[in-house]
Formats: C-alpha cells, structure tokens, sequence
C-alpha cells in the first residue's frame, strides 16, 4: 500500500514569515501532485512535478520533487493571510495506475 | 474556468437506504473519478471510469457500489444500501485526457443516520 505522509499537519504563522510543507513516501511515484482545499469545496490543482529533481515556482509558492520521486516538498516566502488553507499532495502511481493517493493534508493558518 | 458539478451538495438518509450521488462532468472530458473524504482522514480514491467502462476500483468499491452514465452527460455513484460508515463527502473529478489535468467538483457531503 502507498502512503504518503505529510508534515507538518498543522502550521500557524505570521504574515510575511516563510515556510515548508513536507510530503514523504517510501514508494515512488510516477507525479506528484499539489492541492489546496477550501472548506466544502474539492481541491484544486496547483501544480503537478515530473521528474525527479524538478523544481516549480508558482509566484511565491516553489515546489519541489524529489530526485528519487518520493517526496515533495511546498515552500511558501512571505506568507499572506490568502493563504490560509489545507494543502494536500497527491501521489500518481506508477504502472498505469489511476488513482491518486492523497496525504492527509497541512492545514496553514497565515494570521495578519 | 469550467466546472464539476456535484448534486445534490448535501444527503441525509436513513442506514439501509439507496442513494444516488450525481454529477456533471466537464463537457470535452472523457476520464472520470468518483473520491471520498471521512471527515479528518485522507481523500481516497473510489472508481475511475473511462469509454463507459469501470477502468478500476478500490477495495472500498464493494458490491454495494455503482457507477453508470446513463445519458451520457451525467455521471452517477449509487450506493445501495448505506451504511453508518458511508458518511463521507464524495468528490467527483474529471479529466479531458489520460494524466492531464484532473478537476474536482464541490463535493455532495452524505450523512447516513
């Protein structure tokens, strides 16, 4: 079974501060996927990594892919308040698989 | 930017009854997902269905559970006799083509009394 495990699961911060979202595995994956989850809505794709190594910017958010294609990571410079939110990362199997095997997500609170 | 739609967004209903979830998928979009959130735990994945087929299942899709597109435009989740257990929010997802982008619909929350 693939598990992906993310850290922290909770994270509180002041406006303008930095931070990093971890999502670790001990399976590859073929992508890895990042989302963010308002409250009663579906989550919704920020960006998907490929290949080992690869590094995403999406304004201040910097995504990141393991060179093994394991683990993920989501930093985030000079946080806002519009940030505030679950983000989740989503791993695609390898092998033709599929589905999409979520964390258990970081809910972020940016306070002004 | 075009949408998933889920109805009904909220399902009560009594353990042992039927229900049909339904959803909207985006109209050029041909692979579709149905995923399932217990409240604090992780968004699983249910069923992919793709060329009116099921293309695969978790081991939660027992034979309890269904999926059809009976009008082409629709696409269902019928679970047949609820649960306690089935209370989730269920998530349909949907995507033009294989590995592309994939699109989440709001969500129908099920409470299963």
């Amino acid at each position: 079974t693939q598990l992906l495990e993310q850290s922290p699961q909770f994270l509180s911060i002041q406006e303008g501060e930095n931070l990093t979202v971890y999502c670790n595995s001990s399976s590859v994956f073929s992508s890895l996927q990042w989302y963010r989850q308002e409250p009663g809505e579906g989550p919704v794709l920020l960006v998907t990594v490929v290949t080992g190594g690869e590094v995403k910017k999406l304004k201040r958010l910097t995504f990141q892919f393991g060179d093994a294609r394991k683990d993920s990571s989501l930093h985030i410079t000079a946080a806002q308040p519009g940030d505030t939110g679950l983000y989740l990362c989503a791993g695609e199997s390898q092998g033709g698989s599929e589905k999409l095997v979520f964390g258990k997500g970081t809910k972020l609170t940016v306070n002004p | 930017e075009p949408e998933v739609t889920q109805t009904p967004s909220h399902q009560v209903t009594q353990m042992g009854q039927e229900v049909i979830l339904r959803c909207v998928p985006i109209s050029n979009h041909l692979y579709f997902y149905w995923y399932r959130q217990i409240l604090g735990q992780k968004v699983e994945f249910l069923v992919s269905f793709y060329n009116n087929e099921i293309s695969e299942k978790s081991e939660i899709f027992d034979d309890q559970f269904s999926v059809e597109r009976p009008d082409g435009s629709n696409f269902t989740l019928k679970i047949r006799s609820t649960k306690l257990e089935d209370s989730a929010m269920y998530f349909c997802a949907t995507r033009p083509g294989d590995r592309e982008k994939l699109f989440f619909g709001s969500g129908t929350q099920l409470s299963v009394l």
